[in-house]
């Protein structure tokens, strides 16, 4: 099957790292952001979010810090797995909006060396 | 949160024909979404699909392309017309459940040829 990773940014780290992805988003107005995890062959898979009014947000595992001065979202994934190997992606929107439109980054491949 | 399926899971088809791909989900929800990812790219939103209204489509996307039904509150479908190579993509449906939270189906990958 084909891959959605292959022109993608990669990161590649050692089992049991810890693993760091960074995102970049567009708008400042944007109040919601999620973090999706797209193992291949896969639809995304909801890992973690955060709201604008919050800077930091942990889940098993993994932390997303949010830095709106400079509009950057990051995912640290502690004790990185081989089950960890995925595209990921941050996603932003105004969550006020009508119709809450997700807009999409352009992933990173994440993968992860035994 | 929800279980979404996908009908096809993947298809070959030749240009110029059409797919109707489905999207079931096993609770009802208001507000679906259609998404496109080429290989190697983002997902792109196609249109909003909310059950008894018209959907809204994106910039790029025309509803005579990318006709989309939407009959009741567990059920949508999108076809893609009058296929072209630049068509092979997979096609993702998703559903908005809760305030923010949105989940996504395991995609068809369509590859016209």
């Amino acid at each position: 099957g084909e891959s959605v990773g292959l022109h993608l940014p990669t990161l590649s780290v050692q089992e049991g790292d810890n693993s760091i992805i960074n995102c970049a988003y567009s708008n400042s107005a944007s109040d919601y952001f999620i973090w999706y995890k797209q193992e291949s062959g896969k639809g995304p898979q909801f890992i973690i979010d955060i709201r604008s009014n919050m800077d930091k947000r942990q889940g098993q595992r993994v932390t997303v810090l949010l830095n709106k001065t400079v509009k950057h979202l990051s995912l640290q994934i502690a004790a990185t797995q081989p089950g960890d190997s995925a595209v990921y992606f941050c996603a932003e929107t105004l969550s006020g909006g009508s119709n809450y439109k997700l807009t999409f980054g352009k992933g990173t491949l994440l993968t992860v060396n035994p | 949160s929800a279980v979404i399926s996908q009908k096809p899971s993947r298809d070959i088809c030749q240009r110029g024909t059409s797919l109707t791909i489905q999207c079931q989900v096993d609770s009802q929800v208001t507000m679906m979404f259609w998404y496109r990812q080429q290989p190697g790219q983002s997902l792109t939103l196609i249109a909003t699909a909310n059950q008894g209204s018209e959907a809204t489509y994106e910039s790029g996307f025309v509803i005579d392309k990318f006709p989309i039904s939407r009959p009741n509150l567990t059920f949508s479908t999108l076809t893609v017309s009058n296929m072209s190579p630049e068509d092979s993509s997979i096609y993702l449906c998703s559903v908005r459940q809760g305030l923010r939270e949105q989940y996504f189906g395991p995609g068809t990958r369509l590859t016209v040829t």
